[in-house]
């Protein structure tokens, strides 16, 4: 059966300081790859889709990057952590080529900048 | 603009029957998915329509008038378990996934 991982779970960063938030799929190969941040209150924000190794497509402009250097891997990067990106961040998978292109998600990391 | 209307929070009483709401205004529709998610967790899967009609999972069932850019999800026998927050989500023309910002359902006893 397929799982995926993402950590950390919850981690607390000061203001300017990186990051990198890890997501492994396993149980399958070639998935479609997600990052997603949550707001209170707001719904699914997309941040960045992957097809295949090295492909990464960003939906919003900001200071967070996405690598994706394995086909089951996929870190979400930051060189200086700004306030504005305290949240919770979302890793998925969804399998390709099938009709309904269900999301599965990962367990979720909560992130507070000071 | 891509639009997902829902209500932002719902109270029932356990046992009962509850209907949460989904408006769409979307660039094409490729299907509208239900999420359900526990506070402090991941969103889970809950069900998918495509083609107008109802669809019954157990205790939960789904409804899509894709002519009405409408859906609704149906909870029956209600449990103190289903308290939670219900994402409406709907895939556009380019089969990227637009989200609603989610219902939150309190159950009472």
């Amino acid at each position: 059966s397929q799982t995926i991982h993402q950590w950390p779970a919850t981690l607390v960063q000061p203001v300017g300081s990186p990051l990198s938030l890890e997501c492994t799929v396993e149980g399958t190969s070639n998935p479609n790859l997600y990052w997603y941040r949550q707001a209170a209150g707001r719904g699914l924000q997309l941040l960045f889709y992957s097809v295949g190794i090295g492909q990464i497509s960003s939906e919003v402009p900001q200071n967070l990057s996405a690598s994706r250097p394995q086909d089951r891997q996929f870190i979400l990067s930051s060189k200086k952590l700004l306030l504005s990106d305290s949240g919770f961040y979302l890793c998925a998978w969804s399998a390709t080529g099938r009709d309904t292109g269900e999301l599965f998600f990962g367990e979720g990391s909560r992130l507070t900048v000071l | 603009g891509q639009n997902i209307d829902q209500p932002t929070e719902m109270t029932a009483t356990e046992g009962a029957i509850v209907q949460i709401n989904c408006t769409y205004q979307t660039s094409g529709f490729n299907g509208l998915f239900w999420y359900q998610q526990h506070a402090g967790e991941a969103p889970t899967f809950l069900s998918y329509n495509v083609l107008d009609g109802l669809e019954e999972k157990g205790r939960f069932s789904s409804f899509l008038s894709r002519s009405k850019g409408y859906s609704y999800l149906l909870l029956k026998e209600l449990q103190m378990k289903d308290s939670a927050s219900y994402l409406c989500a709907v895939k556009d023309s380019n089969y990227q996934l637009i989200w609603g910002a989610g219902t939150k359902l309190i159950i009472k006893p």
